[in-house]
C-alpha cells in the first residue's frame, strides 16, 4: 500500500524553526517528484514546494522562498521540510504529497498531515 | 502571480449534475487537475490531465476543458459528493503549482 505519513509538527514562536518529516512506503521512492502543500485553518490548499526525484531541482512559492528549504533522502525514503523564521501566517496543515510522476506537477497520494502552529 | 478562479459554492439536488469551473490565462497550456477534499481528510485526485480520472474514482465524475475555462462535471450527484473541490495547475514555467481557491459542493 502507497502510504506517506508527516511528523514534526507543533507549537513554535514566531521567528523560530521547526523540521518536518514524511516516510514514504509502497512505491520506488527516489522515481517521484515530492511536495509540500500546506493549509490554513479553514481555507484553502496553498502549494509550498517541490522536489525532484534525484534531490537535484527544488522550486518555491514565493511565500517561503529563502526561509524554507525542502530535501529528501532517497537511501531512507524520506521527505523533509526545513521550516525558518516562522511567521504566525504559516500556520497550518502541511501536507506532504506524491506527484504522478518526475515533475508531472499533479499529487497522486497525500499524507494525513502534520500540523504546525506559529504563535507567541 | 499566477491564479486559478473558482466559484466559492455550488449547490445541487440529488441526481442532478454538478458543474464546477475554474479559471485562468495558462490552462490553454497547461493541464488542469482536480481533487476532492472531505472534512478532516486530505484531498483525494479526481481528475488529472484536464479530463481523466485515476483507478478507483467513479464514472460519474468527468472533466473538459475549453480556452481559459476547465470544468469539473459530477453526474447523477450523490451525498458523498458533498466536499471541497480544488483546480490546480502550473504556472508558465511548469515549474509553480496553482490551486484554485476551492469550491464547496452542497448536496441539498
Amino acid at each position: 500500500e502507497v502510504q506517506l505519513v508527516e511528523s514534526g509538527g507543533g507549537v513554535v514562536q514566531p521567528g523560530g524553526s521547526l523540521r518536518l518529516s514524511c516516510a514514504a512506503s509502497g512505491f520506488t521512492f527516489d522515481d517521484y517528484a515530492m511536495h509540500w502543500v500546506r493549509q490554513a485553518p479553514g481555507k484553502g490548499l496553498e502549494w509550498v514546494s517541490l522536489i525532484s526525484g534525484d534531490g537535484g531541482s527544488t522550486y518555491y512559492a514565493d511565500s517561503v522562498k529563502g526561509r524554507f528549504t525542502i530535501s529528501r533522502d532517497n537511501s531512507k525514503n524520506s521527505l523533509y521540510l526545513q521550516m525558518n523564521s516562522l511567521r504566525t501566517e504559516d500556520t497550518a496543515l502541511y501536507y506532504c504529497a506524491k506527484d504522478m510522476g518526475e515533475q508531472w506537477l499533479v499529487l497522486d497520494i497525500w499524507g494525513q498531515g502534520t500540523m504546525v502552529t506559529v504563535s507567541s | 502571480s499566477y491564479e486559478l478562479t473558482q466559484p466559492p459554492s455550488v449547490s445541487v439536488s440529488p441526481g442532478q449534475t454538478a458543474r464546477i469551473t475554474c479559471s485562468g490565462d495558462a490552462l490553454p497550456k497547461q493541464y488542469a487537475y482536480w481533487y476532492q477534499q472531505k472534512p478532516g481528510q486530505a484531498p483525494v485526485l479526481v481528475i488529472y490531465k484536464d479530463s481523466e480520472r485515476p483507478s478507483g474514482i467513479p464514472e460519474r465524475f468527468s472533466g473538459s476543458s475549453s480556452g481559459t475555462t476547465v470544468t469539473l462535471t459530477i453526474s447523477g450527484v450523490q451525498a458523498e459528493d458533498e466536499a471541497d473541490y480544488y483546480c490546480q495547475s502550473a504556472d508558465s514555467s511548469g515549474t509553480h503549482l496553482v490551486f484554485g481557491g476551492g469550491t464547496k459542493l452542497t448536496v441539498l
